[in-house]
């Protein structure tokens, strides 16, 4: 399997349920960081964790990472309609400018 | 302070023709990205530039694709003799000079490569 790789592959949920998405990675990182890819667009930077975090909050988002299991979970809460996307996770191995390796997504559908 | 411009946001080209796809990084930012979708699947990175310096390109195949980001002007991706296989999006990133920013990178708009 691939540096980053997000579980499950789709998502279908109602308006208000809450989402959760799963990365699993193989190597190392200095923090590991989760966008969103709205059908046919560029990716918006959701939240940064880092090695030394184990768990982050931003709005609706909390997010999770365990560096022994080499994993992260997204959890967006009172999902809408507007989350409908794709999310993908991507690690960073050196914290500076480097590369990010993407995982393969994770396609979120929610319906009213 | 505008975000990362691509251009063109579409492209077609003839198989054979050369595709040139431009980026412009956030002002003040000196970290250029390259990275490749094809459908349904997650972005691959291709190249890491700094102004006149190609810092990684472990990413980029070995043939008919190059990258630059000069002094002046834009980041230029560039694909010779292009074949099918290279319909894909082409998303450009940048970041800020330094350390700290812990290397949040912010993405443009993509462009997307269609060959005929």
């Amino acid at each position: 399997s691939q540096q980053g790789e997000e579980d499950p592959q789709a998502l279908s949920i109602q308006e208000g349920e809450n989402a959760t998405m799963n990365c699993s990675y193989k190597t190392s990182i200095n923090n590991l960081q989760w966008y969103r890819q709205n059908s046919g667009r560029g990716l918006v930077h959701l939240i940064l964790i880092r090695s030394n975090e184990r768990e982050k909050h931003s709005g609706r988002l909390r997010v999770t990472l365990d560096t022994s299991k080499k994993s992260s979970s997204l959890l967006i809460t009172a999902s809408r309609a507007a989350d409908t996307a794709s999310y993908f996770c991507a690690t960073d191995v050196t914290g500076t400018a480097s590369k990010l390796t993407f995982g393969t997504g994770t396609r979120l559908q929610v319906t009213l | 302070n505008a975000g990362v411009m691509q251009n063109p946001r579409h492209l077609v080209r003839r198989r054979g023709q050369e595709a040139r796809l431009r980026c412009s990084p956030m002002k003040g930012h000196s970290h250029v990205y390259w990275y490749r979708q094809l459908p349904e699947e997650g972005l691959k990175f291709m190249v890491y530039l700094q102004k006149e310096n190609i810092i990684d390109e472990s990413g980029m195949p070995k043939e008919r694709f190059s990258a630059e980001f000069p002094k002046e002007g834009p980041s230029i991706l560039r694909i010779q003799q292009v074949v099918r296989g290279d319909s894909a999006a082409y998303f450009c990133a940048s970041s800020p000079p330094g350390i700290g920013n812990y290397n949040e990178q912010f993405f443009g708009p993509g462009t997307r490569l269609t060959v005929l």
